[in-house]
């Protein structure tokens, strides 16, 4: 269904390096979304996606939206302390005007 | 938190006790959101509202109520708590003009039912 699948569920990572996590869905959407929640903290949109093979950057974060529109991609490049978190991709709703499905999240911790 | 503010940030029920969260909006968006986010669920959308004085049900609504009687204001209800509902609750709004699938998040209120 429209169930969204992240992979890694979690990753520990060295500062300096690269990372990529993905999300996946059976479902085909129009919008892909990435958000970051720190600890204590509420999601903080990151990136939006709005057609397919599209590839949008913010600062260090590149994200893809993939071209069979089933999945998306984010990298975060030279990674730092500040980058740890959890990372959350979301897709709409079919049949919906505003409404998201979230998946459950990627956890990131950066080891110095 | 993009001007969403969220009214308390901590609170501890007993079961059967009631009580109201507040999120309130400087943003002047039409759409508001009440997700609840549990561990290894992601987050789950409770109720949501269109527009001022409309309101909706989402994925997990039972045991909630919610009132949108102003345009800045969302309101959701706990009439009995149970310990099923202690979880983190998140306020969001989107569409400053139109419908928009981008959503902004207040910094949430920690419950615990015990």
């Amino acid at each position: 269904g429209q169930q969204l699948n992240q992979s890694p569920q979690s990753m520990f990572i060295q500062e300096g390096e690269d990372v990529s996590m993905n999300c996946t869905s059976s479902s085909i959407f129009n919008t892909w979304l990435w958000y970051k929640q720190d600890p204590g903290e509420g999601p903080v949109l990151l990136i939006a996606l709005y057609k397919a093979g599209e590839l949008t950057s913010n600062g260090r974060l590149t994200a893809q939206f993939g071209i069979t529109r089933k999945d998306s991609f984010l990298n975060i490049s030279a990674s730092i302390p500040s980058d740890v978190g959890i990372y959350f991709c979301a897709a709409p709703k079919t049949g919906t005007a505003s409404k998201l499905t979230f998946g459950t999240g990627t956890r990131l911790q950066v080891t110095l | 938190n993009a001007g969403v503010t969220q009214t308390p940030k901590f609170r501890v029920l007993k079961t059967g006790q009631s009580m109201t969260l507040l999120c309130a909006q400087d943003m002047n968006h039409e759409y508001m959101y009440w997700y609840r986010q549990d561990p290894g669920m992601g987050l789950r959308l409770i109720h949501y509202s269109v527009g001022e004085g409309t309101t909706a049900k989402g994925e997990v609504p039972d045991g909630y109520n919610v009132s949108r009687l102003k345009k800045q204001n969302f309101l959701l209800g706990l009439e009995s708590a149970a310990p099923s509902q202690t979880s983190v609750y998140f306020c969001a709004i989107s569409g400053f003009s139109g419908p928009s699938y981008e959503q902004y998040f207040g910094p949430g209120t920690r419950l615990t039912v015990t």
